[in-house]
């Protein structure tokens, strides 16, 4: 139980060009899915709280316009990286709570961006 | 605001051996969430034990333990029998379930099991 998928696992882009990224929860509903970025050989970066049917939640410094994230139902979140450029490729993470009380956090494989 | 320490960028152990991630935390929270995660080459995050600090019991997964110390807000994960799947970069994450659930990651230790 408590998996989660992201998709596309690796995409390539050209610069100027926008790329989304799916997250699902594929055995359990989740009202709450979070959005990291991994750079090589560091710690997960917090990059903003998805809340279905609401808007989402950025901490400070992310730009909410470029880095577009919609959680339309229980089980879909989806973070697009608008107007891409090099400096964005980076690991994107998902992950998601499976229900509150229980307060854990299960993640998704990733998704590797380079932007050419 | 909560920050978690992880002191040892690097660690080695044999396999078979037992070996002790350290980390700890700073909060003036009393009610929060204590989390040891997996991550290996592929980079997929993998939970390895969760701690409820209300709970006195130290947490047991299978080889993984823990040693919660509450008042030294320390929370170090122990791993026996050490096996070469062991091998991985290992987060130590603290969460307050007043701040909507966000985990603050450590910097992580990679942990390497040696033949």
């Amino acid at each position: 139980g408590a998996v989660v998928s992201q998709h596309p696992s690796r995409v390539i882009c050209k610069s100027g060009t926008s790329v989304k990224i799916e997250c699902r929860s594929l055995d359990f509903q989740a009202t709450t899915m979070f959005w990291y970025r991994q750079f090589p050989k560091q710690s997960l970066m917090l990059m903003a709280t998805s809340n279905e049917g609401s808007k989402a939640t950025y901490e400070q410094g992310v730009e909410k316009d470029k880095f577009l994230i919609n959680h339309a139902s229980l089980t879909l979140s989806t973070l697009t990286v608008t107007s891409a450029h090099p400096e964005d490729s980076s690991f994107y993470i998902c992950s998601a709570r499976d229900q509150p009380g229980r307060e854990t956090q299960y993640f998704g494989p990733g998704t590797r961006l380079l932007v050419l | 605001a909560q920050t978690v320490t992880q002191s040892q960028p690097e660690m080695s152990v044999q396999e078979a051996e037992t070996v002790t991630l350290s980390c700890t935390y700073d909060t003036s929270e009393n009610n929060y969430y204590l989390f040891w995660y997996k991550q290996p080459p592929s980079r997929q995050m993998i939970l390895v034990i969760r701690q409820e600090a209300y709970k006195q019991q130290n947490a047991t997964e299978n080889r993984f333990s823990v040693n919660f110390q509450k008042a030294a807000k320390s929370f170090s994960l122990k791993i026996s029998d050490s096996q070469l799947g062991d091998t991985a970069m290992y987060f130590c994450a603290f969460m307050n379930p007043g701040t909507a659930s966000k985990l603050t990651f450590g910097t992580g230790t990679r942990l390497q099991v040696t033949l």
